[in-house]
């Protein structure tokens, strides 16, 4: 099963909006609606944001929000903020019952 | 409140096996599916293992069929991952994480609670 295809590295200025993309097949990402994105500062354990393509767990900042269009997978977050500086990782539930990820993007904030 | 503790990483040489184990407390475990997942310090993460409630349903990454074995005992709100056959690139930090839907067959990525991790270094 290869990996999901993610953006390096993104950036934006605090208040900005940012997009970060996540490329599957139609055997994950296509087929199920079954995406999540985590959150992993440098040190920490990933941290769930975005769950079945749009849902945010409780406790999760409605400025992070999630979406899909065929085989690609976007997360938002509007209005960053310095502490939204981290790694992002995707991943998707797949047609043979595994779970695979992407290779995350750094996003920065300037 | 959740929280798990892995345990039982170390050095270990090529070929050779080790056994993590990771304790539950703060929820009812024998409800969950529980997930390994790893990653090699300062690059991506790779899912490992799910194992169901009852353990009826086991999955494994390709990578890891036939050399890593999942368990757990639910009496004890442990999970279990038995690496033998170890390699290299098996070098990572090995987290457990749970599942958050009560009851599920199969893990869909979505993993709401995680351990601190515990470093496996695999080299001569």
């Amino acid at each position: 099963q290869s990996a999901l295809t993610q953006p390096a590295s993104v950036s934006g200025s605090p208040g900005q909006s940012i997009t970060i993309s996540c490329t599957g097949t139609s055997n994950d990402i296509g087929y199920y609606n079954f995406v999540s994105w985590y959150q992993q500062h440098p040190g920490k354990a990933p941290k769930l944001m975005i769950y079945d393509v749009n849902n945010r767990p409780s406790g999760i900042s409605n400025r992070f929000s999630g979406s899909k269009s065929g085989n690609t997978a976007s997360l938002t977050i509007s209005g960053l903020q310095a502490e939204d500086e981290a790694d992002y990782y995707c991943n998707s539930y797949t047609a043979t019952n595994t779970v695979v990820f992407g290779g995350g993007t750094r996003l920065t904030v300037l | 409140e959740v929280h798990l503790v892995e345990s039982g990483g170390g050095l270990v040489k090529p070929g050779g096996s080790l056994r993590l184990s990771c304790a539950a407390s703060g929820f009812t475990f024998s409800s969950y599916t529980m997930n390994w997942l790893r990653q090699v310090p300062g690059k991506g993460l790779e899912w490992v293992s799910s194992t169901t409630g009852s353990s009826s349903y086991i999955y494994y990454g390709d990578s890891m069929k036939g050399r890593f074995t999942i368990s757990r005992d639910n009496a004890k709100s442990s999970l279990y991952l038995q690496m033998n056959s170890l390699r290299v690139e098996d070098t990572a930090i090995y987290y457990c994480a749970r599942d958050p839907r009560v009851g599920a067959t199969v893990t869909r990525g979505s993993f709401d609670s995680w351990g601190q991790g515990t470093l496996v270094t695999v080299s001569s």
